[in-house]
């Protein structure tokens, strides 16, 4: 089946540092991937829509230069988070869609829980 | 915003069958249901789809009114691994790129 790898699972970083997070199809080709962010007891909110070759979308409300998303290739998107700050302390998840699979068609990876201190 | 309505919370006992129902009224014709689970943690996991026939797979049924405005989700015989939140989503066909939005679920516990 289709494998999503997230890395790193977890990282702490200090305030202002840049930190970036990778996003991978092992399996698969993905030309678009999803990022959510997510806060303890809250459920997935939708970042952005991660498009190989082109610009990614921003939701309303995201910073776009605060997160920077680049997907460079089918089987990677990254996510860097500039100027860290304590509040972007969260859960990141990426998912990519595999239009090989009848079955939902959407791989989450196992999420990169950051703490920024 | 979600397009589904779900019970906060639900409790079930382990052996017994997890019936977790979501409400999407103004669901489309051609609109699924998707069911995902995010046990504490871990990123969602896919369960099951369906359009308007029940289906069931090696993890669930997925059983869909005939009006398609709810459904419910049956965990035949729940085991504590059980434990986690599930989503219910109403989105487009599987051939389209139609990005996932979580509402915010239904947190099951399987008491022992």
């Amino acid at each position: 089946g289709a494998v999503v790898s997230q890395h790193p699972s977890w990282v702490i970083c200090k305030s202002g540092t840049s930190v970036k997070i990778e996003c991978r199809s092992l399996d698969f080709q993905a030309t678009t991937m999803f990022w959510y962010r997510q806060f303890p007891k809250q459920s997935l909110m939708l970042m952005a829509t991660s498009n190989e070759g082109s610009k990614a979308t921003y939701e309303q409300g995201v910073e776009k230069d605060k997160f920077l998303i680049n997907h460079a290739s089918l089987t990677l998107s990254t996510l860097t988070v500039t100027s860290a700050h304590p509040e972007d302390s969260s859960f990141y998840i990426c998912s990519a869609r595999d239009s090989r699979l009848r079955a939902g068609g959407y791989t989450f990876g196992s999420g990169t829980r950051l703490t920024v201190v | 915003d979600a397009k589904t309505t779900q019970p906060t919370s639900m409790d079930c006992a382990e052996g017994r069958a997890a019936n977790l129902p979501c409400n999407h009224s103004t669901i489309s014709g051609n609109e699924y249901v998707y069911w995902y689970r995010q046990i504490h943690s871990q990123g969602p996991q896919y369960i099951i789809h369906g359009l308007k026939n029940n289906e069931t797979n090696e993890m669930a049924s997925l059983i869909i009114t005939e009006d398609r405005k709810s459904s419910t989700l049956i965990l035949p015989h729940a085991t504590l691994r059980d434990t986690a939140v599930y989503y219910c989503i109403v989105r487009g066909g599987m051939n389209r790129d139609d990005k996932i939005i979580f509402g915010k679920g239904t947190r099951l516990h399987i008491l022992p």
